[in-house]
């Protein structure tokens, strides 16, 4: 298996534009998860999915993010318009619903907001 | 307040001695979970021990948990270079949200 595929690596853009990351889980992982790292906040949970249906959102930051998972193996956050505080790291991680053990985490996506 | 705050926040050590990091965490939990992460790269899964178990072990890495006082610790025995990371303790509450929720990480730098 490839693991969580996560693309782009690297995004660059400037302020105002709109910002799509993607996600493919692990096959057969039906729980999905999107974490921010910063240098400040640390690790933060964003959003997370079971079986494809938003479970917790609480942790989006405004409303300028919004994240979809339309099918099992496939899944987005967006954030428009963007703002330089928005520049992180963003993770997606994958598990299968019914397990409780670990997460497995994407590469990451590297956005810079000029 | 956060949950789950890793001490010290950063550690350096010589090559083949042994490294702890700690965890503190506030609510009650159904597990807590070690990841590294190194520079540049995803978290990976270390080590997951149960509410109910005091101790584990793997390979090199040993777990304790202490739930009467909330409480983690991560020995890295003989570490090796190889070793710098950062390490992150996770927890997954026993009620209400179940997503994992991460400290601030301890940052190891192994001197070889």
């Amino acid at each position: 298996d490839a693991g969580v595929i996560q693309s782009p690596r690297h995004e660059v853009t400037e302020m105002g534009q709109e910002v799509t990351l993607r996600c493919k889980p692990i096959s057969g992982h039906n729980s999905l998860f999107w974490y921010r790292q910063t240098m400040m906040r640390g690790l933060e949970l964003l959003i997370y999915f079971n079986n494809n249906v938003p479970i917790d959102d609480s942790g989006m930051p405004e409303d300028r993010f919004s994240a979809k998972m339309p099918n099992a193996s496939f899944s987005t956050l967006k954030i428009q318009p963007s703002e330089p505080r928005d520049s992180a790291v963003y993770f997606c991680a994958s598990k299968p619903l019914l397990r409780d053990n670990e997460q497995f985490f994407g590469p990451g996506t590297r956005l810079t907001v000029l | 307040s956060q949950q789950g705050e890793e001490d010290p926040q950063a550690l350096s050590i010589q090559e083949g001695e042994n490294a702890t990091m700690n965890c503190s965490y506030k609510t009650s939990i159904n597990n807590l979970q070690w990841y590294r992460q190194n520079s540049g790269r995803g978290l990976v899964h270390l080590i997951l021990i149960r509410s109910n178990e005091r101790e584990k072990h793997s390979g090199r890495l040993r777990v304790t948990l202490d739930t009467s006082k909330k409480s983690s610790s991560l020995l890295i025995t003989a570490s090796r270079a190889a070793d710098t990371a950062s390490y992150f303790c996770a927890t997954r509450r026993d009620t209400g949200r179940r997503a994992l929720t991460f400290g601030s990480g301890t940052r190891l730098q192994v001197q070889p």
